[in-house]
């Protein structure tokens, strides 16, 4: 398996744009997670999903913050407008199962790196 | 709402010497903790996952120990290379999500 694929891999934007960024995880992984890693606050999680389905969007800054997950096979973290406070890097992880106390891990994509100037 | 710190923030060592990097969290009802390594432009890989109950968990070069009831675990790696020299991150798992320290970034000189 490629494992999980993430594009674009780097990304410049100027402030009010949209920027889409996109994973497509492992093959029959059920659980898929993005994350956001900035230097002043660490890897954060934002949302994740079982099945296509949001579970916890806790993590999601705010409104200009989406993402879908439309199939097994494909999601999308949309920032609309775009402010150079989002600019990180954002990963993409899946698993094919997720408990609390379970033995499985999540594996994580490359990451994209994003600049909004 | 748990916080986990990993202290030192950067370790140099020559090639050979021992790795002990620290992990401690603040909430000790965790589910497990595992140590993932990243690359630079690269994610991040797990090494080893210890569930609560555990003590600790090894492979190959690598020993993780859990304290849980003290909110601290400690990697060592034995022997290092300069192939190890990368960023280890540890990550508690409460409540279903996992919740990352700012990670150790090491350094190895051959």
């Amino acid at each position: 398996d490629a494992g999980v694929i993430q594009s674009p891999r780097h990304e410049v934007t100027e402030m009010g744009q949209e920027v889409t960024l996109r994973c497509k995880p492992i093959s029959g992984h059920d659980y898929l997670f993005w994350y956001r890693q900035t230097m002043m606050r660490g890897l954060e999680l934002l949302i994740y999903f079982n099945n296509n389905v949001p579970i916890d969007d806790s993590g999601m800054p705010e409104d200009r913050f989406s993402a879908k997950m439309p199939n097994a096979s494909f999601s999308t973290l949309k920032i609309q407008p775009s402010e150079p406070r989002d600019s990180a890097v954002y990963f993409c992880a899946s698993s094919p199962t997720w408990d609390r106390g379970g033995e499985e891990t999540q594996y994580f994509g490359p990451g994209t790196r994003l600049l909004v100037l | 709402k748990q916080e986990v710190t990993q202290i030192p923030a950067a370790l140099s060592v020559p090639e050979g010497e021992n790795l002990v990097l620290n992990c401690s969290f603040t909430d000790s009802a965790i589910y497990n903790l595992q140590w993932f390594r990243q690359d630079p432009g690269k994610g991040l890989t797990s090494l080893l996952l210890i569930q609560s109950s555990q003590r600790e968990q090894t492979s190959g070069r690598l020993n993780a120990s859990l304290d849980k009831s003290s909110g601290r675990s400690t990697l060592y790696i034995a022997a290092s290379q300069p192939g190890d020299s990368a960023t280890y991150l540890c990550a508690v798992n409460d409540d279903y999500k996992l919740s990352f320290g700012a990670g150790t970034t090491v350094t190895v000189r051959a």
